[in-house]
């Protein structure tokens, strides 16, 4: 009963690298979202897939891409990691577009140097 | 844009405690309010959602009322046990149609044996 699984837990990174943060839901869900959690700050909406084929920028969109690659996995991209984006990041899903995020990863710890 | 506010930051409360958690919302024009259980290292659960029409919803020991038209919600918990400890957060939908929830800070709550 895994739900949404995101990998990897942890990561450090310089200052210019890139990486993939991955997630997968096996709930046969439609929506995707990627959020970021920063102290003292609520989860804020990087990009969201309402259905597969599909994505739209959140709040925070700028240094990300995402990558809709099937019904079950929707990847984050950061081209080039910067200390601002040193953050938890939240992969979560929903049965169909008009609803509301329901279901959370456990989140990956991305520290950037 | 909608702006969600939790106080306080922080709360310790004695096992067996009951203890209100406060959310405050500027817009009061929202279809639903979702309150979130947060655990350390992990995603978000939710607990309770209460749609714009309803007063309140209640599971278990956990209570969550709504006022609208003076944008506050809270979260009764009654007979506070240690596994309560968690960070909790409301959430509320963006109205504009993105598929987004607005979150609070949260309230990191305590409950000491």
């Amino acid at each position: 009963n895994a739900g949404v699984t995101q990998t990897p837990k942890f990561q450090v990174l310089k200052t210019g690298q890139s990486m993939t943060l991955q997630c997968a839901q096996d709930m046969n869900h439609n929506s995707m979202y990627w959020y970021r959690q920063d102290p003292g700050m609520g989860l804020r909406l990087i990009y969201y897939s309402a259905s597969e084929g599909t994505t739209d920028k959140g709040e925070v969109p700028n240094g990300y891409n995402v990558s809709r690659l099937n019904k079950r996995e929707f990847s984050l991209r950061l081209e080039s990691a910067a200390p601002s984006q040193t953050s938890v990041y939240f992969c979560a899903s929903s049965l169909t577009g008009g609803q509301q995020p329901q279901h959370f990863g456990d989140g990956t710890r991305l520290s950037i140097l | 844009k909608q702006e969600v506010t939790q106080i306080p930051a922080a709360l310790s409360v004695p096992e067996g405690e009951n203890l209100v958690l406060n959310c405050s919302f500027t817009d009061s024009a929202i279809y639903n309010l979702q309150w979130f259980r947060q655990d350390p290292g992990k995603g978000l659960t939710s607990l309770l959602l209460i749609q714009s029409s309803q007063r309140e919803q209640t599971s278990g020991r956990l209570n969550a009322s709504l006022d609208k038209s003076s944008g506050r919600s809270t979260l009764y918990i009654a007979a506070s046990q240690p596994g309560d400890s968690a960070t909790y957060l409301c959430a509320v939908p963006d109205q504009t149609g993105a598929n987004n929830l607005f979150f609070g800070t949260g309230t990191r709550l305590t409950v000491i044996p």
